[in-house]
């Protein structure tokens, strides 16, 4: 079975500051990794994903993320983050043969000024 | 990119009775959609596999007689709260799988389900 550990639940950082959310997952086989973002009472949003080759991964609004295989994590970054960016985060994995995502219990990050 | 719509955004219904809630691919065919529930501050819980002209596949401890899932075409799949409780107050989101050589997941925006 698979399972997502999100190791901060609450992420508290100033306005252009740098930031990592940090993700690792367990899997006896091999998986397909992703970051989702969640703003109040709305769906969720892809902002990356890793499905094969660079292990770096860039996404939408200035994130990235890198595959470290050996670590089994997925750790999400942004080198300068935004107000805007307050919003509730989440890492997820499917097996790559598998259908459904598994989530983590996300993790909040919160921007002030 | 690929589009899917949920509706409604927001429903308070009294309890005992059903609710409805839909999920439509926009602009993609989905043969298979998922079926979440988040709770306050919690991650989201997958509920049901929805499979188009078959049955759902559902998580151990989850109601098939309460939550009625029906996936009858391509692009639609509904979630029907049945004899709805104070305790089914929710957040319930769906999903459907990319087209293919996406790899990835596209969410509805989530319903709020608060039962009076």
């Amino acid at each position: 079975a698979q399972s997502v550990t999100q190791l901060d639940s609450q992420v508290p950082v100033f306005e252009e500051a740098p930031v990592e959310l940090r993700c690792n997952y367990s899997s006896s086989v091999s998986v397909y990794l992703f970051w989702y973002v969640q703003y109040p009472n709305q769906g969720l949003q892809l902002l990356l994903k890793y499905l094969s080759g660079s292990t770096l991964v860039k996404g939408i609004n200035g994130f990235e993320a890198e595959f470290n295989k050996s670590q089994t994590s997925f750790h999400l970054r942004k080198p300068s983050v935004h107000i805007s960016d307050t919003a509730e985060y989440f890492c997820a994995v499917r097996p790559q043969a598998g259908t459904a995502l598994i989530f983590g219990k996300g993790t909040t990050l919160s921007v002030s000024s | 990119g690929a589009v899917v719509s949920q509706h409604p955004s927001r429903v308070i219904c009294k309890s005992g009775t059903s609710v409805k809630i839909e999920c439509r691919s926009l602009d993609f065919q989905a043969t298979t959609m998922f079926w979440y529930r988040q709770f306050p501050k919690k991650s989201l819980m997958l509920m049901a596999t929805s499979n188009e002209g078959s049955k759902a596949t559902y998580e151990q401890g989850v109601e098939k007689d309460k939550f009625l899932i029906n996936h009858a075409s391509l692009t639609l799949s509904t979630l029907t709260v049945t004899s709805a409780h104070p305790e089914d107050s929710s957040f319930y989101i769906c999903s459907a799988r990319d087209p293919v050589g996406l790899g990835g997941y596209t969410f509805g925006s989530g319903t709020r389900l608060t039962v009076v």
